[in-house]
């Protein structure tokens, strides 16, 4: 089974409402690291969180990591249509990058 | 600088015939991977290659082989395609393992 699980599957907002996301995993990570997928494309990463990091920002994006829950979350602010895409958190464990299932998000005008 | 660059495209296979995946990357990178992704699914990792002459099962290896040519190139081949091998293939690297990874535009394979 796969390493990391997003929550939700699917998610419908509004442009200009926060859209927030989870990941779970279940193996000690040395980071944890996001992608966008736009439809039919190859990902393109987000941000990366180490282990020993609790909270990270990079423009409208805000990731936490709680080791201890074994779960991180992704918050986009400000969401715009644009933002529209499907996004995968990934663990790099043992050295190997893992994804989850991903969760599709979708930005309404 | 054209990043990871994947062929074919598109591909149609018939049961049982072969074919080799190619991946080219040109940002000096030392790790690369094979991922494919099914149908509104994450990515599984097939192989990956730590560093130029190593390679190393991932999480669904069972029907394929790789072979790291060089430190460029990543090649992934099946040797016998089934239906179930149907997806879309992605190459990505990393400048080391488990770093930030850059991907290719994909394959989409179908076998009939």
């Amino acid at each position: 089974s796969q390493q990391g699980e997003e929550d939700p599957q699917a998610l419908s907002i509004q442009e200009g409402e926060n859209a927030t996301m989870n990941c779970s995993y279940k193996t000690s990570i040395n980071n944890l690291q996001w992608y966008r997928q736009n439809s039919g494309r190859g990902l393109v990463h987000l941000i990366l969180i180490r282990s020993n990091e609790r909270e990270k920002h990079s423009g409208r994006l805000r990731v936490t990591l709680d080791t201890s829950k074994k779960s991180s979350s992704l918050l986009i602010t400000a969401s715009r249509a644009a933002d529209t895409a499907s996004y995968f958190c990934a663990t790099d464990s043992s050295y190997k990058l893992i994804f989850g299932s991903g969760t599709r998000l979708l930005v309404r005008p | 600088n054209a990043g990871v660059t994947q062929t074919p495209k598109f591909q149609v296979l018939k049961t049982g015939q072969s074919m080799t995946l190619q991946c080219a990357q040109d940002m000096n990178h030392n790790s690369m991977y094979w991922y494919r992704q099914d149908p509104g699914m994450g990515l599984r990792l097939i192989y990956y290659s730590a560093s130029e002459g190593t390679t190393d099962k991932g999480e669904v290896p069972n029907g394929y082989n790789v072979s790291r040519l060089n430190k460029r190139e990543f090649s992934l081949r099946l040797e016998s395609a089934a239906p179930s091998q149907t997806s879309v293939y992605f190459c990505a690297s990393s400048v080391v393992q488990g770093a930030e990874a850059f991907f290719g535009q994909g394959t989409r394979l179908t076998v009939v």
